[in-house]
């Protein structure tokens, strides 16, 4: 069984453009999360899916965030325009409903020069 | 609103015991994880703890207190493997579920 997977793995981009995080979460899961590491602080949380809903999204730090989860499958996070402040290290975890386990993914490593 | 503290760093020796502690303030709480993360990598899961009590799984064990607010990870017969990021994270109840991390503790075991 496929895990969680995320795309790209890296992204170096400039600071001002567009990129865009996917996730693919394991097939039926219907809870996705997103989470964000910046270097040396803790895992914070950003916001989370159930099916095609946001259930909460009290963690997305402003309007230059924007996720989606077209279908309740597979979800992207689009960052515009990019901060410096912006890299780190975005997380992507789904689980089934009422599952007590949370899966991630191997996570992008962003990086806004 | 929810608060999880751990402490920030641990040394232990290769083959020693070491407890790592979490203590939490959350209403509607539905359980607790630990997960380890190396350095680049992704978290993976450990345990989940929902009742009071001591859950085993090899050489790992994990603790709850509902009416404390406190968890602990106990790791037996370290191996230098062990070192890495122990993340506490605590699960909020509402429908659905909602998963809070810890700021995690870093393990550096030594020989």
């Amino acid at each position: 069984e496929a895990g969680v997977t995320q795309f790209p793995s890296h992204s170096v981009i400039e600071k001002g453009q567009t990129v865009t995080l996917r996730c693919d979460p394991i097939s039926g899961h219907d809870n996705l999360y997103w989470y964000r590491r910046v270097m040396g602080k803790e895992i914070k949380f950003l916001l989370h899916f159930v099916k095609e809903s946001k259930q909460d999204e009290s963690g997305m730090p402003n309007n230059r965030f924007l996720a989606e989860r077209t279908g309740g499958t597979y979800s992207t996070l689009k960052v515009q325009p990019a901060e410096l402040e912006d890299s780190g290290v975005y997380f992507c975890a789904s689980s089934p409903q009422g599952g007590n386990e949370a899966f991630f993914g191997q996570g992008t490593r962003l990086t806004v020069v | 609103g929810q608060n999880i503290d751990q402490p920030t760093e641990m040394t232990a020796t290769e083959g020693a015991i070491v407890q790592i502690n979490c203590t939490y303030q959350t209403s509607g709480f539905n359980g607790l994880f630990w997960y380890q993360q190396h350095a680049g990598e992704a978290p993976t899961f450990l345990s989940y703890n929902v009742l009071d009590g001591l859950e085993e799984k090899g050489r790992f064990s994990s603790f709850l207190s509902r009416s404390k607010g406190y968890s602990y990870l106990l790791l037996k017969e370290l191996q230098m493997k062990d070192s890495a990021s122990y993340l506490c994270a605590v699960i909020r109840s509402g429908g659905y579920q909602k998963v809070t991390f810890g700021t995690g503790t870093k393990l550096q075991v030594i020989p």
